[in-house]
C-alpha cells in the first residue's frame, strides 16, 4: 500500500509555543486531511484540503496542501493543555475512495 | 444524536474462533468504512463500502469480511481470529463522497489469544 511518512513522531513543547508537523508521501493525492486523536477515542477531522498550494484555517489550526501533491502541513499557534493528542495525516487516493493514514504525530503540551 | 456506535468496545478471544464487531450509524451516511490501528503504523484502511451491497477491499483485507446488507450497519467479520489480529479497530461513515468528514466510532478492542 501507498506509505504516508509522518514527522516528528513526538513533541514535547511549552504552553503558548507554535508546533509544526508534515506529511510526505511515495504518491500524488487529490485531497489530504488532518485528524486529532484524544486517548480513548476515535480520530475527529480537523482540516480538509482538496487542491494543490491550498491554506486552509481552522481557529489557531493552519494547514497546507504541497504544491507537488506528495506532502502536507499543519500548524498549530500558541498551543494550549486541550491540543494534547495524536495527530493524524491522511490522503484520499486517487480513486477517491481509499484513505491513507500516517504513522501520527504525538504532542504532549507543558503547562 | 448523530453518531457511529460499535459493539463491543472490548474483546478477549482465542485463536480461530469467529467474531463479529458491529458497526452502525444512525446519520444516513452512504460511505462506511473499517480501519485498524496498531502502534506506530497509525491507521490502515481494511475494508470500506460505498453503498448498501457495495463493499472494496482498503489496504489490509486478509483475515477479514464484511458485509453491507442495510445502509446503517457495516459488520466486521473475522472467520478465523489469529493472534496478528489484535488491534483496536475503528468503524467510520461520511455522507455521500468519502471526501466528506469521516465521524468515526468510540472503537473496539480485540485482543486473540
Amino acid at each position: 500500500g501507498q506509505q504516508l511518512n509522518q514527522s516528528p513522531q513526538s513533541m514535547f513543547i511549552q504552553e503558548g509555543e507554535d508546533v509544526s508537523m508534515n506529511c510526505t508521501s511515495s504518491s500524488i493525492f487529490n485531497t489530504w486531511l488532518w485528524y486529532k486523536q484524544d486517548p480513548g477515542e476515535g480520530p475527529v477531522l480537523l482540516i480538509a484540503l482538496y487542491k494543490a498550494g491550498e491554506l486552509t484555517s481552522n481557529g489557531r489550526l493552519t494547514a497546507q496542501f504541497g504544491i507537488t501533491r506528495k506532502d502536507s502541513f499543519l500548524n498549530i499557534s500558541a498551543s494550549i493543555p486541550s491540543d494534547v493528542g495524536i495527530y493524524f495525516c491522511a490522503g484520499l487516493s486517487n480513486t477517491g475512495n481509499q484513505f491513507y493514514f500516517g504513522t501520527g504525530t504525538s504532542l504532549t503540551v507543558i503547562p | 444524536e448523530a453518531q457511529v456506535t460499535q459493539n463491543p468496545r472490548y474483546l478477549i478471544t482465542v485463536t480461530g474462533k469467529k467474531l463479529t464487531v458491529t458497526c452502525s450509524q444512525n446519520m444516513n451516511h452512504e460511505y462506511m468504512s473499517w480501519y485498524r490501528q496498531d502502534p506506530g503504523l497509525g491507521l490502515r484502511q481494511i475494508y470500506y463500502s460505498m453503498n448498501v451491497e457495495v463493499t472494496d477491499k482498503g489496504d489490509v483485507p486478509e483475515g477479514y469480511k464484511v458485509s453491507r446488507k442495510e445502509k446503517r450497519n457495516f459488520p466486521l467479520i473475522l472467520e478465523s481470529p489469529s493472534p496478528n489480529q489484535t488491534s483496536l479497530y475503528f468503524c467510520a461513515s461520511s455522507d455521500g463522497s468519502p471526501q466528506e468528514t469521516q465521524y468515526f466510532g468510540p472503537g473496539t478492542r480485540l485482543l486473540v489469544l
